[in-house]
């Protein structure tokens, strides 16, 4: 099993501009979701999935989006990106109610100039 | 005030000490309480969770938790270089729904000492 996989690994935006992060994940886990993490701030979920076409916000949605149209794959876009969105993403998954239990993936390193 | 506090540290300690790391939360609906180690550059991973109030032992490491002072701690004997990393605490609440996502503490980050 690969786990849960992320790309990119780093990316360089510019202000305004759009881009989707990619996850993917093999273990047929139904809640997946997305933090980003600030020095300083922790762990901030953004949005995350009970399960295939379901998803809700979390502590931080705006200026994203999400999907889920398959099990294994969350993607999330950033519709026009902005320099406070710069920060570490992860990706995690867990297998249904037990969301204690949370693989994350290995992160996507964002900058927006 | 945030529903988890943990002191960011940076803990710097000598190899083989005990180390005791901490979190307060204001919210008692708070029933499922783990430990996430971070490696520098990696995603965090679960080392420990419990269940209501009690200790856990796993190996080196005990976690510990005080419902009716709402403090979780998590301590590591004979500490290793290899200890080296950010820890970071979470709780969540035994619901469905988005009372069932997890809160994180903001980590503290430990350097252990050869």
């Amino acid at each position: 099993n690969a786990g849960v996989t992320q790309t990119p690994k780093f990316q360089v935006l510019k202000t305004g501009q759009s881009m989707t992060l990619q996850c993917a994940q093999d273990m047929n886990h139904e809640y997946m979701s997305w933090y980003r993490q600030d020095p300083g701030m922790g762990l901030r979920l953004i949005h995350y999935s009970v399960g295939a076409g379901i998803t809700d916000q979390g502590e931080v949605p705006n200026g994203y989006n999400v999907s889920r149209s398959t099990t294994e794959d969350f993607p999330l876009r950033l519709l026009s990106a902005a320099p406070s969105q710069t920060s570490v993403y992860f990706c995690a998954s867990s297998y249904g109610a037990g969301r204690y239990e949370q693989y994350f993936g290995p992160g996507t390193r964002l900058t927006v100039t | 005030q945030k529903e988890v506090e943990q002191d960011p540290g940076p803990l710097s300690v000598p190899e083989g000490a005990i180390v005791s790391l901490n979190c307060t939360y204001s919210n008692s609906a708070f029933q499922y309480f783990m430990w996430y180690r971070q490696y520098s550059r990696k995603g965090p991973e679960l080392l420990m969770y419990t269940y209501s109030s009690g200790n856990k032992e796993d190996g080196r490491f005990t976690a510990q938790v005080d419902k009716s002072s709402k403090y979780i701690s998590l301590f590591i004997r004979d500490s290793q270089p290899s200890d080296s990393a950010t820890y970071l605490c979470a709780m969540r609440m035994d619901y469905g729904g988005s009372q069932g996502n997890l809160i994180f503490g903001k980590g503290t980050k430990l350097s252990v000492k050869p």
